[in-house]
């Protein structure tokens, strides 16, 4: 019954690949994003989507590329994974644009590039 | 550069302690501010959205007030119990569209 799930939930890859992390939502949300935690531990924005319609696209490498198939998926594709990209990846979604609406957040996928 | 900032980073309280938080964010182009709850393990849940001056939130034992003029809000927890151990985030909304996130309070609440 997980609101917001992603998979996989650990991906451990080499450098050079390109990897998908998927996430769906079932609470009939029309926004979702994915927020990359940072080596400071801050949650960042990196992407949001409303009704398959990209509304922010934040100042991440074009090595990034987020899809949603239809409102309640929203996968990230990245190509040519660097050391750099671990981190751990959550989705979320909300109901509406996100500025009066709380966002839920999926578990957290935690790339490890090696 | 938006900054949401929030103090203590972490704080050791023991059971029965009564313990409150600050975030400090942006006072102009406010359209509401976030808290949210994240245990080890776990994914970030919302506590409480607000958007009015001089709002003031309570779930349980734990409580929220905000003042949009002088960009801060206060998390309040009343007689702390081990089970509220976690990062207690803020987040900021404003004009540009996205939420900004404090990186958090870390309470531990011994037995």
């Amino acid at each position: 019954d997980t609101a917001v799930s992603q998979t996989p939930k650990y991906l451990v890859t080499q450098m050079g690949n390109d990897k998908s992390i998927k996430c769906e939502q079932n609470l009939g949300h029309d926004t979702m994003y994915w927020y990359k935690q940072d080596s400071k531990k801050f949650l960042k924005i990196m992407f949001s989507y409303n009704n398959k319609e990209l509304i922010i696209n934040e100042t991440v490498p074009n090595r990034f590329s987020p899809k949603s198939p239809d409102k309640a998926h929203l996968n990230l594709h990245i190509n040519s994974l660097e050391l750099g990209d671990s981190a751990v990846y959550f989705c979320a979604s909300s109901q509406d644009l996100g500025r009066r609406d709380e966002q839920y957040f999926g578990p957290g996928t935690r790339l490890t590039v090696t | 550069i938006l900054n949401v900032e929030q103090s203590p980073q972490s704080l050791h309280v023991q059971e029965g302690d009564s313990t409150n938080f600050t975030c400090s964010f942006p006072s102009s182009n406010f359209y509401a501010l976030h808290w949210y709850r994240w245990e080890t393990a776990k994914s970030p849940e919302a506590l409480f959205v607000m958007t009015l001056n001089g709002d003031e939130k309570k779930k349980g034992r734990i409580s929220a007030t905000l003042n949009t003029k002088e960009g801060y809000s206060y998390l309040y927890i009343k007689g702390s119990q081990p089970e509220d151990s976690a990062t207690y985030l803020c987040a900021f909304f404003g004009n540009t569209g996205k939420l900004i996130f404090g990186q958090g309070t870390t309470l531990q609440v011994k037995p």
